[in-house]
């Protein structure tokens, strides 16, 4: 089975300032990886993902990922956070190819961005 | 109105209550989940229905059961929950080829069970 591991459950960073929301997951099979975001009082909504093909993933709202194999990592970045990415990340992976619906999420990592 | 709807927006029942969840998706697509989502934990799949049948159950307790009358809704029906079912449940729809698809979620329904 596969896991997620966000290793920070809170970031707070200064406005103007790059952000880097790290991800690290755990798998035997290839996999899938997505990035959601939960604005307050709203459901989730996809970031970005990686399904294959170039290793560095970009997203809406300036955010991008790296895929690194040799390390199971996904790291979120994003060069300049604004007022606005206040909000609370997940990482999550599935089994790719497989047709599966399980969809495993991290824990979840605050961001807070401070004028 | 357009993306995924959830009613009601927040609920309290009693532990020998019997209550619903309803989900509604207007974009046309064929698959539809159930989350749990509570204070420090993983979000939680519990169900996922894909062309009204149940594709997948992730050991979910007995006390929860969901409908899936159509494509366009689901249902999460509540009866003797216990205080540790308060959370909030969020219901989500995609195009129903696995879970690469990009999965679109509703706002949720803030449940709290006394």
């Amino acid at each position: 089975a596969q896991s997620v591991t966000q290793l920070d459950s809170q970031v707070p960073v200064f406005e103007e300032a790059p952000v880097e929301l790290r991800c690290n997951y755990s798998s035997s099979v290839s996999v899938y990886l997505f990035w959601y975001v939960q604005y307050p009082n709203q459901g989730l909504q996809l970031l970005l993902k990686y399904l294959s093909g170039s290793t560095l993933v970009k997203g809406i709202n300036g955010f991008e990922a790296e895929f690194n194999k040799s390390q199971t990592s996904f790291h979120l970045r994003k060069p300049s956070v604004h007022i606005s990415d206040t909000a609370e990340y997940f990482c999550a992976v599935t089994i790719s190819g497989a047709g599966s619906y399980q969809l495993t999420f991290g824990k979840g990592t605050k961001l807070s961005v401070i004028p | 109105e357009t993306g995924v709807t959830q009613t009601p927006r927040h609920l309290v029942m009693g532990m020998t209550n019997k209550k619903s969840l309803k989900c509604e998706q207007h974009l046309g697509h064929n698959a539809m989940y159930w989350y749990k989502q509570s204070a420090k934990k993983p979000l939680e799949l519990m169900f996922v229905y894909s062309l009204e049948e149940r594709v997948e159950n992730n050991s979910v307790p007995s006390r929860f059961s969901p409908e899936c009358p159509n494509s366009s809704h689901l249902f999460l029906h509540l009866h003797t929950l216990q205080p540790e079912d308060s959370a909030l449940y969020l219901c989500a729809s995609s195009s129903g080829q696995g879970a690469q698809e990009t999965q679109y979620f509703g706002p949720g329904t803030r449940l709290l069970v006394l």
